[in-house]
Parts: structure tokens; C-alpha cells; sequence
């Protein structure tokens, strides 16, 4: 079984400055990893995945991540971010070849202050 | 292309009575998954739905929650005798479908909020 912690319940920052938003994994099997944002009362968007390849993965909205296996880690980073970044991240995963349910962490608020 | 569709967007039931949600998937999706999240937690699996096939109900409570992909229609959540605890925010995905160890990104709906009185 997978699972996903997200060490930050808040992250609060001023616009234009940098944000890493972290998130840890466990599994016994090799996995997708994603992160989702959810803005107030709607869905989830894909922010970005990492399938395979390069372990540095660039998404929407001048986000990317960095796959590193050793640790088990998928952090989100921005190096800018706007009051319009204010919104709830969520880290995923899913275990490869099966099914491709999410298992979601408990999400991270990111407050963009001015 | 008409994104994921689930309706109502919020649903007010008193304790006891049924709820049921619908989720119509992206034009082309065969394949359904419903999550659920509750108040300051994140989404958590439910079920996952291949056209009139339950693949994997690991996550559904074992009872007053059952699930339905039909040939023709929308998935359809269904909750009976409602309590409080059954509160959160329900939501729907779909994606084309899953072919071996391949990836099949799922899009997710606006998600139906329920509130049990």
C-alpha cells in the first residue's frame, strides 16, 4: 500500500518570493507521483506527474518538482509566486500498472501575501 | 470537449433520507473513479468503475454506499440513510481508460458537496 505525507499543513509567503511545498511517499512497489491544486470550492487540476525520465518535472503555471527516489520525496517549488497561487496543493500517487487509483496526501494551503 | 460533469454541485439531506450523485465522464472516458473529502482532510479512493463493471471498491464503506456505472448514463454514487459523518465534498474522476503499465491521466469534476442536517 501507498501513502503520502505533506509535512506542511500551511505554507504562508509573500508574492515574488520562492515556495517549496514538500511531500513524502511510501511504497514497496514503483509509483506515479502528481500534484494537484484546488482553488475554493472547486475540483482538482493537474499541476504536474512524473512517469518517468528526467526526475526534475516542469507544469503549469511556473511550477515544477523533483523526483528523488533516495529520499522518497516529490517537493513542489515555485521561485515567484503570486497572490493568484493562493490555493490548496494536494501530492499523489499511484502505484505503476494497476488501476491507477490516487492515494492523496492532506493537501498543503499556500497563503500568497502582499 | 465538455469537461467532467457532476451535478448536483451541493446537496442538502436530513438524516436518514438518500443521497445520489451523478457524475457524467469526458466524452471518449470508459473509466469512472470516485473519491470523497471530508472536512480539512484529503481526497481519499472510493471505487473505481469500468462501463457496468465495479474493478475496485477497496475504499467504499462496507455499508449504505453503493456505486453504479451503467452501459448508458452517468455513474451514479448512492448513499442511504444519510448521517452527519457522511458530510464532505464527493468527486469524480475519469480517464480513457487503463492499458498495462501505461499512465492514463484522470480529470477530475467540480465535486458535489453534500451537507447532512
Amino acid at each position: 500500500a501507498q501513502s503520502v505525507t505533506q509535512l506542511d499543513s500551511q505554507v504562508p509567503v509573500f508574492e515574488e518570493a520562492p515556495v517549496e511545498l514538500r511531500c513524502n511517499y511510501s511504497s514497496s512497489v514503483s509509483v506515479y507521483l502528481f500534484w494537484y491544486v484546488q482553488y475554493p470550492n472547486q475540483g482538482l487540476q493537474l499541476l504536474l506527474k512524473y512517469l518517468s525520465g528526467s526526475t526534475l518535472v516542469k507544469g503549469i503555471n511556473g511550477f515544477e518538482a523533483e523526483f528523488n527516489k533516495s529520499q522518497t520525496s516529490f517537493h513542489l517549488r515555485k521561485p515567484s509566486v503570486h497572490i493568484s497561487d493562493t490555493a490548496e496543493y494536494f501530492c499523489a500517487v499511484t502505484q505503476v500498472g494497476y488501476g491507477n487509483k490516487l492515494v492523496f496526501g492532506a493537501g498543503t494551503i499556500l497563503r500568497v501575501k502582499s | 470537449n465538455a469537461g467532467v460533469m457532476q451535478n448536483p454541485r451541493h446537496l442538502v439531506r436530513r438524516r436518514g433520507q438518500e443521497a445520489r450523485l451523478r457524475c457524467s465522464p469526458m466524452k471518449g472516458h470508459s473509466h469512472v473513479y470516485w473519491y470523497r473529502q471530508l472536512p480539512e482532510e484529503g481526497l481519499k479512493f472510493m471505487v473505481y468503475l469500468q462501463k457496468e463493471n465495479i474493478i475496485d471498491e477497496s475504499g467504499m464503506p462496507k455499508e449504505r454506499f453503493s456505486a453504479e456505472f451503467p452501459k448508458e448514463g452517468p455513474s451514479i454514487l448512492r448513499i442511504q440513510q444519510v448521517v452527519r459523518g457522511d458530510s464532505a465534498a464527493y468527486f469524480c474522476a475519469s480517464s480513457p481508460g487503463t492499458s498495462g503499465g501505461a499512465y492514463n491521466e484522470q480529470f477530475f469534476g467540480p465535486g458535489t458537496r453534500l451537507t447532512v442536517l
